[in-house]
């Protein structure tokens, strides 16, 4: 039973334009919530978080939209670059269990095309 | 970035041996994480650890037992190593921030191929 589910394993967009990576998740419990990119050959890179107060954080060209009645999450990139290619993996944690263990999504591959 | 090391890098090895791998951090963060990476899976978590000599398994730990003797090292021990069990290993650490997690900050990742 996977918890945490990126549906799209890739996703191809223009240079300039904005990509949309989506995640959804079935643990009411989760409360805290990750996105990572991550190059071939390297470890994951932290990108963004949120917290189930908030419905919306902006870092930069990176915003996580939250909807908690949905359970789902979603990462904007505007305006998209080719080094923004790179997979993206989306991680979900329950801050009341206290184990601070992430649940990570299957990834979607991102191209950005020039 | 944050200070966390993997060794060794790259490791072939045969089936039935005994393999460890070690995660070193420089950060002094209390959390530390074991994760594999393989195709169609993401990121599956074998053992974590809270503390020094306390760990749980995560969702993939059979075959593999962990250590915690200091803050800055933790090793993943693959008893006898199968085939099943080639794939990229990554260590992570993280930190508690308040009432939420800390983020958790990845190392370079271990590949491992058991032949």
């Amino acid at each position: 039973d996977q918890q945490v589910k990126q549906n799209s394993p890739s996703l191809s967009v223009q240079e300039g334009r904005i990509s949309i990576l989506n995640c959804d998740y079935t643990n009411s419990m989760f409360d805290y919530f990750l996105w990572y990119k991550k190059y071939p050959a390297e470890g994951p890179t932290f990108l963004i978080s949120i917290s189930s107060i908030k419905d919306k954080n902006e870092d930069g060209r990176f915003t996580v939209f939250l909807n908690k009645s949905a359970k789902h999450l979603s990462l904007h990139i505007v305006p998209s670059q080719p080094g923004d290619s790179a997979v993206y993996f989306c991680a979900a944690s329950a801050s009341t269990s206290g184990t601070y263990k992430y649940i990570f999504g299957t990834g979607t591959r991102l191209k950005v095309l020039a | 970035d944050a200070g966390i090391t993997q060794s060794p890098r790259h490791k072939v090895t045969e089936t039935g041996t005994p393999v460890t791998l070690r995660c070193h951090q420089t950060e002094n963060h209390r959390y530390m994480y074991w994760y594999r990476q393989d195709p169609g899976h993401g990121l599956r978590l074998i053992h974590y650890s809270y503390g020094v000599k306390d760990t749980d398994k995560g969702e993939v730990s059979d075959g593999y037992s962990v250590s915690r003797s200091k803050t800055e090292d933790f090793l993943l021990t693959l008893e006898s190593a199968t085939s099943s069990q080639t794939s990229v290993y990554f260590c992570a650490i993280s930190e508690r921030k308040g009432q939420f997690p800390y983020e958790q900050y990845f190392g370079p990742g271990t590949r491992l191929t058991v032949t």
